[in-house]
C-alpha cells in the first residue's frame, strides 16, 4: 500500500522560502507511469493545485504560483520536495502531496495527510 | 474563484437522493478534459472517489457514481449514509490556464 507523508515547518515568516519534503513508502516515486504534486488547502477554504513533476524530472506548473515554485524529486531517497519563495499571509494553508496515473482519465489517486503551514511573524 | 462552480451545500434525509453539479466551460469539461470526484471528510485529506467522469475508485461504494454532459459534470449518492456527511471537489483541467482546477466544494448535510 502506497503511504505518503508530509513534513515541514508548521511557520515560516513571510518573506521567506518554505521549503517541504514528502516522503513515499511502499512505492517508488521513479516507476514509470505516475506523476507527483503537491496541493494545497488555506484554512476553511478549497484545493488549489500547486505543480506536479515526473520521473523524468518534467514540470508543470499552475501560472499563478509558477514564478515562486520549485518541485523536484530526490528518487535516491524516494522523496519529492517543494520551495516556495517570498511567501505571504496568503501562502498559509494545509499543503498536501499525492500521486496521479498518467492519463487524462486518472485523479490524484494517493494523498498524504497533508503538513500544515501558518506565515506569521 | 474557481473556473468550476459548485453549490456551497446540499443536504438530505437519510437514504435519500442528492446530487452535486459541478459547471464548466469549453476550456475545461467541455473540452473533453475528464471530471475527477474527492470526498473530504472533516479535518482529513480528500479522497479520490470517481475518477474518468464515471469510474468509482477502489472501495467506493456502488451509491456513488458519476457523470458529464457537454460542460457539465454531476455526482449522485443514492441512498444517503449519515458516514456520507463531508465535502466534495470536483476537479478537471483547464487548458486557458494550463492546469489541474478544482471546484469550490460543496458540502453535503445528512438531516
Amino acid at each position: 500500500q502506497l503511504h505518503l507523508r508530509e513534513s515541514g515547518p508548521e511557520v515560516v515568516k513571510p518573506s521567506e522560502t518554505l521549503s517541504l519534503t514528502c516522503s513515499v513508502s511502499g512505492g517508488y516515486i521513479s516507476s514509470p507511469g505516475y506523476y507527483w504534486g503537491w496541493i494545497r488547502q488555506p484554512p476553511g477554504r478549497g484545493l488549489e493545485w500547486i505543480a506536479s513533476v515526473d520521473r523524468t524530472g518534467s514540470t508543470y506548473y499552475n501560472p499563478s504560483l509558477e514564478s515562486r515554485v520549485t518541485i523536484s524529486l530526490d528518487k535516491s531517497n524516494n522523496y519529492l520536495s517543494l520551495r516556495m519563495s517570498s511567501v505571504t499571509a496568503t501562502d498559509t494553508a494545509v499543503y498536501y502531496c499525492a500521486r496521479r496515473p498518467h492519463g487524462s482519465s486518472s485523479g490524484f489517486d494517493y494523498w498524504g495527510r497533508g503538513t500544515p503551514v501558518n506565515v506569521s511573524s | 474563484q474557481s473556473v468550476l462552480t459548485q453549490p456551497p451545500s446540499v443536504s438530505g434525509a437519510p437514504g435519500q437522493r442528492v446530487t452535486i453539479s459541478c459547471t464548466g466551460s469549453s476550456s475545461n469539461i467541455g473540452a473533453d478534459y475528464d471530471v475527477h470526484w474527492y470526498q473530504q471528510l472533516p479535518g482529513t485529506a480528500p479522497k479520490l472517489l470517481i475518477y474518468g467522469n464515471t469510474n468509482r475508485a477502489s472501495g467506493v461504494p456502488d451509491r456513488f457514481s458519476g457523470s458529464k454532459s457537454g460542460t457539465s459534470a454531476s455526482l449522485a449518492i443514492t441512498g444517503l449514509q449519515p458516514e456520507d456527511e463531508a465535502d466534495y471537489y470536483c476537479q478537471s483541467y483547464d487548458r486557458s490556464l494550463s492546469g489541474y482546477v478544482f471546484g469550490p466544494g460543496t458540502k453535503v448535510t445528512v438531516l
